[in-house]
């Protein structure tokens, strides 16, 4: 079974600074896809970026990035810039056909921008 | 806005009631998920349906139930509702139920179970 480790429950960032959030994790699949997605204080689930495993080419949407390591099984999200509305709870996620094309979510991180 | 309505927004019930969540998907998208948010079991797929049919099944209890009409809306039954069962429900939608789409999340139903 697939698991995603995020290893910092929460981290704080200046605004205009930049904060690089942690992901890992668990599979024998080699085609599959990694998202991020954000929850801030409404609760909404927010698509913030996503990652294709068979591109070497990491990601980037505006002022998130992200770091994809596949052989160290590895998928880091930086947002730069932070900006206050920034501030909220972001998952890790995987999703392959094997696993019958569900979202297997992370922990979570919790982001505080601070002004 | 995602383009995934649901409702009730809240939702209110007392232990061993019977309740139902509402989803309507993205215009265009034919597959729905379920999910539940808990404190305890963080973010857990429920169940996806693919053009009326039940297409994966996740950690789902026996007592909850889903379906997807015709009109490609979704329904999540929970029924002998306990007091862990409180949590955030979402549904999300893609266009196909594919691991190459993107699955877009609904506002979520905030159960609360007393």
């Amino acid at each position: 079974a697939q698991t995603v480790t995020q290893s910092q429950p929460e981290m704080s960032v200046q605004e205009a600074e930049t904060v690089t959030l942690s992901c890992t994790y668990d599979t024998s699949e080699n085609n599959y896809y990694l998202f991020w997605y954000k929850q801030p204080p409404s609760r909404q689930m927010i698509l913030v970026i996503r990652q294709e495993a068979y591109k070497q080419q990491n990601a980037t949407e505006n002022r998130f990035s992200v770091n994809f390591q596949k052989a160290a099984k590895s998928f880091s999200l930086k947002i730069s810039d932070s900006q206050l509305g920034d501030t909220a709870m972001y998952f890790c996620a995987f999703m392959n056909q094997a696993a019958g094309n569900k979202l297997t979510f992370g922990g979570g991180t919790r982001v505080l921008v601070k002004p | 806005d995602s383009g995934v309505t649901q409702t009730p927004k809240h939702l209110i019930t007392a232990t061993g009631q019977r309740v139902t969540l509402r989803c309507s998907p993205r215009s265009g998208d034919l597959s729905v998920y379920w999910y539940q948010q808990s404190l305890d079991q963080g973010l857990q797929f429920l169940i996806q349906y693919y053009n009326g049919e039940e297409r994966a099944k996740g950690n789902i209890l026996e007592r909850f139930s889903a379906q997807q009409f015709p009109d490609l809306h979704s329904e999540l039954n929970l029924s002998s509702l306990e007091l862990g069962d409180s949590a955030l429900y979402f549904c999300a939608s893609s266009v196909d139920g594919r691991s190459t789409d993107t699955q877009y999340f609904g506002p979520g139903t905030r159960l609360t179970v007393l």
